[in-house]
Order: C-alpha cells, then sequence, then structure tokens
C-alpha cells in the first residue's frame, strides 16, 4: 500500500543554521509532492511543493529536491529563525488511478534563538 | 469566499452516539478531503471526493464511517456508535485538480472530537 516515511521525527537546530528533513515514498504513480506546515492549533499550511518533472524547487529560504529514482524527497531549510518552529509534514500525491494525497508522520522542528 | 469551513469546531460526546461533521470547501474546488489527525501525527487519509463522486475510501475505515458530497458542494461525515478510539481532530481539506495535476490542499480548522 502506499506509505510515506519522514525523518526525523524531532529536529533541533541553533539559529542560523540549516534544517534538513528526509521522507521517502512507496507509490510510484505518485507525481505531486507537498511539504505544510503546522503551528500549535493550527491547520497545516502549504510551504512548498514539487512536481515529479523537477528534481529541484526553491523559494527564498526553502527548498526541495526529489530523487524520483530512489523514491526520496527533502526539505531544506536555510538560516533558520525562530519562527521556522513548528511541525513539517511531507506528502506524496497519487497522479493516476486516483488523487490521495499521504502525509508522512511530521517533523517537530525547534529553532533555538 | 475566505476559504474552507468545519463544523462543529468541538464535539464532545458519549460512546455510541453518532455525530456529524460538515465542511464547506473553497466554492470552486473539486476535490475534497477528509483526514484524522491525532496528536504528534500526520492527517491520516480517510476518503476523498471529486465533486459529488466518492473515489476512495480507506481501508482503515471501519462502517461505521459514511461521508457524502451530494452536490458537489459541501460534504458531511458522519460517526456511528462512537468509540473512544474514534477521538481526534477531523480536517477537512479541498483542491481544485484537472486530469492528473492536483493543487494545493486548503485545509479548514478541523473537528475536533472528544469520545467519553
Amino acid at each position: 500500500g502506499e506509505n510515506v516515511e519522514q525523518h526525523p521525527s524531532t529536529l533541533s537546530v541553533q539559529e542560523g543554521d540549516s534544517a534538513v528533513i528526509k521522507c521517502t515514498y512507496s507509490d510510484s504513480a505518485s507525481n505531486y509532492f507537498p511539504w505544510y506546515k503546522q503551528e500549535l492549533g493550527k491547520r497545516p499550511q502549504l510551504i512548498i511543493d514539487i512536481r515529479s518533472n523537477v528534481g529541484e524547487k526553491k523559494d527564498q529560504r526553502i527548498a526541495v529536491t526529489l530523487n524520483k529514482t530512489a523514491k526520496h524527497f527533502s526539505l531544506h531549510i536555510t538560516e533558520t529563525q525562530p519562527e521556522d518552529s513548528a511541525v513539517y509534514f511531507c506528502a506524496a500525491t497519487r497522479g493516476t488511478g486516483g488523487f490521495k494525497t499521504i502525509f508522512g508522520a511530521g517533523t517537530r522542528l525547534f529553532v533555538k534563538a | 469566499d475566505t476559504g474552507v469551513s468545519q463544523n462543529p469546531r468541538h464535539k464532545i460526546t458519549k460512546r455510541g452516539q453518532n455525530v456529524t461533521f460538515r465542511c464547506d470547501p473553497i466554492s470552486e474546488h473539486n476535490r475534497l478531503y477528509w483526514y484524522r489527525q491525532t496528536l504528534g501525527q500526520g492527517p491520516e487519509f480517510l476518503t476523498y471526493f471529486q465533486n459529488e463522486a466518492q473515489l476512495e475510501k480507506s481501508r482503515l475505515l471501519s462502517d461505521r464511517f459514511s461521508a457524502e458530497r451530494p452536490k458537489g458542494s459541501f460534504s458531511t461525515l458522519e460517526i456511528q456508535r462512537t468509540e473512544q478510539g474514534d477521538s481526534a481532530m477531523y480536517l477537512c481539506a479541498s483542491s481544485f485538480g484537472q486530469g492528473a495535476n492536483t493543487g494545493e490542499l486548503f485545509f479548514g480548522e478541523g473537528s475536533r472530537l472528544t469520545v467519553l
């Protein structure tokens, strides 16, 4: 069945350092890979996404890479700030045979000032 | 249209009772999803609709759960004979998708269920 694994479950970094979160997916029909940020008590919100025809995408301090062959994708946050502290979820969406989005278990990021 | 809205926001019920949650998606969105989220976990897929058609339902979902989207607009999620294990946040999300392309999921604030 479909599965998205996410590591690490908790990540603590010093302000200004980089943070990397890694995910793997099992469904080879997945073609869209969004990342969501969820602050305490709030709804998940999209921060960046990547489609399967692209290997890398960057938006200011955030970048995502995708290795379709290995079924890996990663989130990179540079120059972390205390307001980056939140739970981050990776997800994979199937592009054929249905459009189900499966989420990883989440990474709780702490950015220490 | 201010986004996806869900109600009620909180529901406390006794074990064995039925509960129903409503989701109003962003009006131009054709896809609607229900997820369940427990503390410290990612959203767990329950079911999704494209327009009024329910296209997939999680194999983990028991027969006590049913969802509808009768006119392709709002959706309801009903849980019959609730159990304590049903306690969770129920999230609704909507998106606009064309063919194989899926757009961003826009989530509602969620409906928190507590089963006593």
